[in-house]
C-alpha cells in the first residue's frame, strides 16, 4: 500500500488566491482527518469524515476553509480567499475508524503551504 | 473542551540516559492513547499505544503507562540514542476525535 497520498507537497501562492490540497486516504480506511501544523500553534485538528461524512468541523478556523469528501478515496481542503497566516504544513490522516473504536492514524508527507 | 496538556516542551537527555515525557488528558470517556513521533520534515508516525483497560505497555526501548484514575500517561524511553532525537506527541481519543498535545522536542547528546 502506498500509504497516505497528499499533493502537492508544496504550494507557494499570493494572497488572496484559492488553494487546493488533495488527499487520497489508505484503502479500506473509514476515517479521514486533517490536520494544520505550526511552530506557534502546534498539531491542529481542523475536521475529519468517517465513511465520507463531516463529523467535526469545529477545528476549521474560518468560512474561508471548506473540505470535502465526494468519495471513500478522496478528500479535499480548500482555502480561498488564503492569507499569509494560513502559511503552515498540511498533514491528511486515515485510520480504519470502524465504529468509534480508536484506530491509528496514519498520516500522509504534508503539504507545505506558504502564502505570501 | 477537551484537552491534552503534554511536559516538558523540551527535554535534553545525554545519549544512554532515560527519557520521560508526561501528558494529562481531560475527557474521560477517552479510552486510546498514542505516542507519535516526527522527525524534521518528515511525518508524525507511531511508535507506541495503550488503550484504557490497560495499565502499561512495553516495546523494546519504550514503553507506556497509564492511570485513568488521574488521568495521565506517559513515554519513557530507556538507553536513548542519537536517533530518537524528534518531537513526540500524545493524544488522547475517544470516538472519533483525537486530541494531540502540544509536542515535546527530545534532543539525545551523544
Amino acid at each position: 500500500d502506498a500509504g497516505v497520498i497528499q499533493s502537492p507537497r508544496h504550494e507557494v501562492t499570493e494572497m488572496g488566491q484559492e488553494v487546493t490540497l488533495r488527499c487520497k486516504p489508505i484503502s479500506g480506511h473509514n476515517s479521514l482527518f486533517w490536520y494544520r501544523q505550526t511552530m506557534m500553534r502546534g498539531l491542529e485538528l481542523l475536521i475529519y469524515f468517517n465513511n465520507n461524512v463531516p463529523i467535526d468541523d469545529s477545528g476549521m478556523p474560518e468560512d474561508r476553509f471548506s473540505a470535502k469528501m465526494p468519495n471513500a478515496s478522496f478528500s479535499t481542503l480548500k482555502i480561498q480567499p488564503s492569507e499569509p497566516r494560513d502559511s503552515a504544513v498540511y498533514f491528511c490522516a486515515s485510520s480504519l475508524g470502524s465504529g468509534g473504536v480508536q484506530e491509528t492514524q496514519y498520516f500522509g508527507p504534508g503539504t507545505r503551504l506558504l502564502v505570501l | 473542551g477537551e484537552n491534552v496538556e503534554q511536559h516538558p516542551s523540551t527535554l535534553s537527555v545525554q545519549e544512554g540516559d532515560s527519557a520521560v515525557i508526561k501528558c494529562t488528558y481531560s475527557d474521560s470517556a477517552s479510552n486510546y492513547f498514542p505516542w507519535y513521533k516526527q522527525e524534521l520534515g518528515k511525518r508524525p508516525q507511531l511508535i507506541i499505544d495503550i488503550r484504557s483497560n490497560v495499565g502499561e505497555k512495553k516495546d523494546q526501548r519504550i514503553a507506556v503507562t497509564l492511570n485513568k484514575t488521574a488521568k495521565h500517561f506517559s513515554l519513557h524511553i530507556t538507553e536513548t540514542q542519537p536517533e530518537d532525537s524528534a518531537v513526540y506527541f500524545c493524544a488522547a481519543g475517544g470516538g472519533f476525535k483525537t486530541i494531540f498535545g502540544a509536542g515535546t522536542r527530545l534532543f539525545v547528546k551523544a
